[in-house]
């Protein structure tokens, strides 16, 4: 079964930091870019960042540029978004997807909270 | 920057009708990289059409997507009690790279 399962999502308090993950399985991850994506409570979809299937493409959103890094570790079917400077604004569900060959996100996985507050 | 805006803001429709769903781009967007997804309380987004006309995998054919250029529709041609939910469309390609619409809501009459 095609599969991704996020974790490392909790409560934070502001100004800290947190790394998600992203567990994939049932495809050869190494062959597909990914895609991190999120959703604040009530809102719409967020695209957060991008990584290419080798790792050395990677693209961020500008409300996250220069507090986010996203990484991947294909021997381990793996994908990170470790998170600095976290402020209210980031308080969202979590999403890693993958993407197909035409830029559409085909598999997502349940998604990880991450709420930043005092 | 490609700002998608998508209307209605809610449709509200009865099982059996025909619903039509607008997605309007602020620049052009290729063809190929413009899909829909539909996505339920609690529950990630589940890909409904890619290449701005192509079902997913596993998607109805009751969904149809339509569009070029800036102006795309999806449409979704006899509500089923499960269609009722909030529907994106998502651009790739333009800057940032990916960028989605704000969702239309199709509630229950």
């Amino acid at each position: 079964e095609v599969q991704l399962v996020e974790s490392g999502g909790g409560l934070v308090q502001p100004g800290g930091s947190l790394r998600l993950s992203c567990a994939a399985s049932g495809f050869p991850f190494n062959t597909y870019s990914m895609n991190w994506v999120r959703q604040a409570p009530g809102k719409g979809l967020e695209w957060v960042s991008y990584i290419g299937r080798g790792g050395n493409i990677i693209y961020y959103a500008d409300s996250v540029k220069g507090r986010f890094t996203i990484s991947r570790d294909n021997a381990k079917n793996s994908l990170y978004l470790q998170m600095y400077s976290l402020g209210d604004e980031d308080t969202a569900v979590y999403y890693c997807a993958r993407q197909d060959t035409v830029g559409a996100l085909d598999i997502w996985g349940q998604g990880t909270m991450v709420t930043v507050s005092s | 920057e490609i700002v998608l805006t998508q209307s209605p803001g809610t449709l509200s429709l009865s099982p059996g009708e025909r619903a039509t769903l607008s997605c309007r781009a602020s620049q052009s967007v290729s063809t190929s990289y413009l899909a829909w997804y539909q996505q339920k309380l609690g529950q990630a987004p589940r890909l409904l059409i890619n290449g701005a006309s192509s079902r997913a995998i596993g998607i109805p054919d009751r969904f149809s997507g339509s569009g070029s250029g800036t102006d795309f529709t999806l449409t979704i041609s006899r509500l089923e009690p499960e269609d009722f939910a909030v529907y994106f469309c998502q651009q790739y390609g333009g800057s940032p790279l990916i960028t989605f619409g704000p969702g239309t809501k199709v509630d229950i009459k």
